[in-house]
């Protein structure tokens, strides 16, 4: 079965450069979540779209930003990074809005030097 | 504040011993609680959704129950392969987000 695909697996960037991260849903999924989990951390929650329009926005550092697309792909876009940006992004996708399960990919791991 | 607690943070086992982790939840309108599985440097796998107190949902050696209070996980004669970080996360309210628990980290030898 289709998964979340998540890329890149693995970025390395220098301290104050810019991030791009993708994310393709499973098809037919219209929502979208991204996530940040840093070292021995839970999950937290960024951002999340439905239908293309964001739909709820939690501890999202103003230096993010992040949209979904006509094909319903999602990409996080993060500038001026810090060493502190370095961690995993997860991306999830679900069937709709409700309370349904959400399913991650494997992540994007950022490491900022 | 909408708040998710597990526990043990971890938990060693001889292969077979059973045994149960908690998630106790303290949210406004809670409309799912959801069980993963983390395997280190890998994404959450999702294992199950409880929607309502005394709902109860099972597979292979797992299986999750529910509370108005919080969640159990049972394992049942565990195996060396279910050894992985164990996240509760809850959806509450009007929002999307999943807010999860910090996990417990199960270690099973054989």
């Amino acid at each position: 079965a289709a998964g979340v695909i998540q890329s890149p697996r693995h970025l390395i960037k220098e301290k104050r450069e810019t991030a791009t991260l993708k994310c393709y849903p499973i098809p037919r999924h219209d929502t979208v979540y991204w996530y940040q989990q840093g070292p021995g951390q839970d999950p937290q929650f960024l951002i999340s779209f439905y239908e293309k329009m964001q739909s709820d926005k939690g501890s999202i550092p103003d230096r993010f930003s992040a949209q979904q697309f006509s094909d319903y792909h999602s990409e996080l876009n993060m500038s001026s990074l810090e060493l502190g940006d370095s961690a995993l992004y997860f991306c999830a996708s679900s069937p709709d809005r409700g309370n349904t399960e959400a399913f991650f990919g494997q992540g994007t791991r950022l490491t900022v030097v | 504040e909408d708040q998710v607690t597990q526990s043990p943070e971890a938990l060693r086992l001889q292969e077979g011993e059973s045994s149960s982790l908690n998630c106790s939840y303290t949210v406004s309108g809670l409309r799912g609680l959801f069980w993963y599985r983390q395997d280190p440097g890998k994404g959450p796998e999702f294992l199950f959704t409880l929607y309502s107190a005394g709902e109860e949902k099972e597979k292979e050696r797992l299986k999750a129950t529910l509370t108005k209070k919080e969640s159990f996980l049972h394992i049942t004669a565990p195996k060396p392969e279910d050894s992985a970080t164990y996240l509760c996360a809850v959806q509450a309210g009007n929002t999307d987000k999943l807010i999860f628990g910090t996990g417990t980290r199960l270690q099973v030898f054989p």
